[in-house]
């Protein structure tokens, strides 16, 4: 079976432009989470999704960033403008909505903004 | 203070032996998980418990909920189980709370 996919693996981008992340949960999964990993704050969550439906985005750092899951397979993190600060690896995981379940991590998206 | 506090921050160890890494926790929770991550890697979820002990293969993972404290013990290290190992808490029903990481070196 195919895990959490991720998409692109790299983005560097230049201050300023828009940048678009992509996940495609594990089939069957409802639950959708959105983490950020850095070296000075380590792994935070920034957003979950339960049902396609948002229920904890106290994480997200400001308004320039956004979350959304169109259907209940794939979710997109956007960032708009970029800052030099977001630079991170972003990773989305997905579970079944059930507290027993761990959460199954995709590889993860390397930003870099410039 | 972070709410999910890990030691050692690194540990360098020689092939074979015994590893031990811990985490104390000060918040209410329903779950506690180990992760694993390999440089550059991907996040692997090798525990999630929330009482007593789980085995797996050479890896065990204990929790003493008295007490918000769990560790992870690597039996015969090997160098491939070099990464870095990552307590987290389930907060509620489904939200992680992660710590900052053991960063574990073994050398043939």
């Amino acid at each position: 079976d195919a895990g959490v996919i991720q998409s692109p693996r790299h983005e560097v981008t230049e201050m300023g432009q828009e940048v678009t992340l992509r996940c495609k949960l594990i089939s069957g999964h409802n639950s959708l989470f959105w983490y950020r990993q850095t070296m000075m704050r380590g792994l935070e969550l920034l957003i979950y999704f339960n049902n396609n439906v948002p229920i904890d985005d106290s994480g997200m750092p400001e308004d320039r960033f956004s979350a959304k899951m169109p259907n209940a397979s794939f979710s997109t993190l956007k960032i708009q403008p970029s800052e030099p600060r977001d630079s991170a690896v972003y990773f989305c995981a997905s579970s079944l909505y059930r507290s027993d379940q761990p959460q199954h991590f995709g590889d993860g998206t390397r930003l870099s903004i410039l | 203070k972070n709410e999910v506090e890990q030691s050692p921050q690194n540990l360098t160890a020689q092939e074979g032996e015994f590893i031990t890494i811990n985490c104390s926790y000060s918040v209410g929770i329903s779950a506690l998980h180990w992760l694993q991550q390999h440089p550059g890697g991907g996040i692997v979820s090798l525990f999630m418990l929330s009482s007593g002990k789980k085995k797996h293969g050479r890896l065990i993972a204990t929790i003493n909920i008295q007490e918000k404290h769990s560790s992870l013990h690597i039996t015969a290290s090997h160098p491939r189980d070099s990464a870095v190992y990552i307590c987290a808490v389930t907060q509620g029903a489904q939200k992680l709370v992660f710590g900052q990481g053991t960063r574990l070196t073994i050398n043939p």
